[in-house]
């Protein structure tokens, strides 16, 4: 059965904090996604990799980096967080289907989330 | 304009009832669709993808409209079950390995 694990489901923290969420998958996917979803906005992209150490920027990737050393984990980093990152956090995981930049979308496998709240 | 753009409802409707939902997006560049559903407080699960010749999989019926640049869901019968909110997704950028979701649209289905 495949299976998409994110660390936390709750967490709080303070303005200014430094946040580290991972995701672990246990598919072999090359693809991996961070997203956040908003009420009334709906999923939006942060970052996505399709390769260990490679990366590429999302729809909103502002005060966000990441991180992929190894091809199971996708960890999400907030530097310096601030209450409009206040959200829910999913991860997600695709096979390849084709090349990096052609070919065909995989069904996205995605983990339970991370209800983030930054006070 | 959103990227994808969907009725945000709630759709509320008998068991037993056909609904239909549509979804829009911008890009007339698009190839890919798919149509994911997402349980309260649970993270989405894909439902079926969208062809161009349009699809079925059991009660769930999927078309895809290039002229208009819209797809659409129809549930027949509807089951208690089947509520659930429904996100449309589309790739809007040919090259890039990346999807967008609508934001979804809320089915009730009702005793």
């Amino acid at each position: 059965d495949v299976k998409v694990t994110q660390s936390s489901r709750y967490l709080v923290k303070r303005t200014g904090e430094k946040v580290f969420l991972e995701c672990v998958q246990d598919m072999d996917h090359e693809n991996m996604f961070w997203y956040r979803q908003d009420p009334g906005l709906g999923l939006r992209l942060i970052y996505f990799s399709y390769d260990v150490k490679m990366k590429e920027k999302g729809d909103i990737p502002e005060g966000y980096s990441v991180s992929r050393e190894k091809k199971e984990r996708f960890s999400l980093i907030l530097e310096s967080a601030s209450t409009n990152q206040t959200s829910m956090y999913l991860c997600a995981s695709s096979l390849l289907v084709g090349t990096a930049t052609s070919g065909s979308f995989d069904e996205q496998f995605f983990g339970p989330g991370t209800r983030l709240t930054v006070l | 304009r959103k990227e994808v753009e969907q009725d945000p409802g709630p759709f509320n409707v008998p068991e037993g009832a056909t609904v239909a939902f549509n979804c829009t997006y911008s890009n007339s560049a698009s190839q890919s669709f798919f149509w994911y559903r997402q349980d309260c407080r649970k993270e989405p699960k894909l439902l079926m993808s969208v062809y161009s010749s349009g699809n079925e999989d059991g009660r769930f019926t999927a078309q895809l409209n290039r002229a208009s640049q819209y797809i659409s869901l129809l549930i027949r019968d509807s089951k208690l079950s089947d509520s659930a909110t429904y996100l449309c997704v589309v790739n809007m950028e040919m090259g890039r390995r990346a999807l967008t979701f609508g934001s979804g649209t809320r089915l009730q289905v009702q005793p």
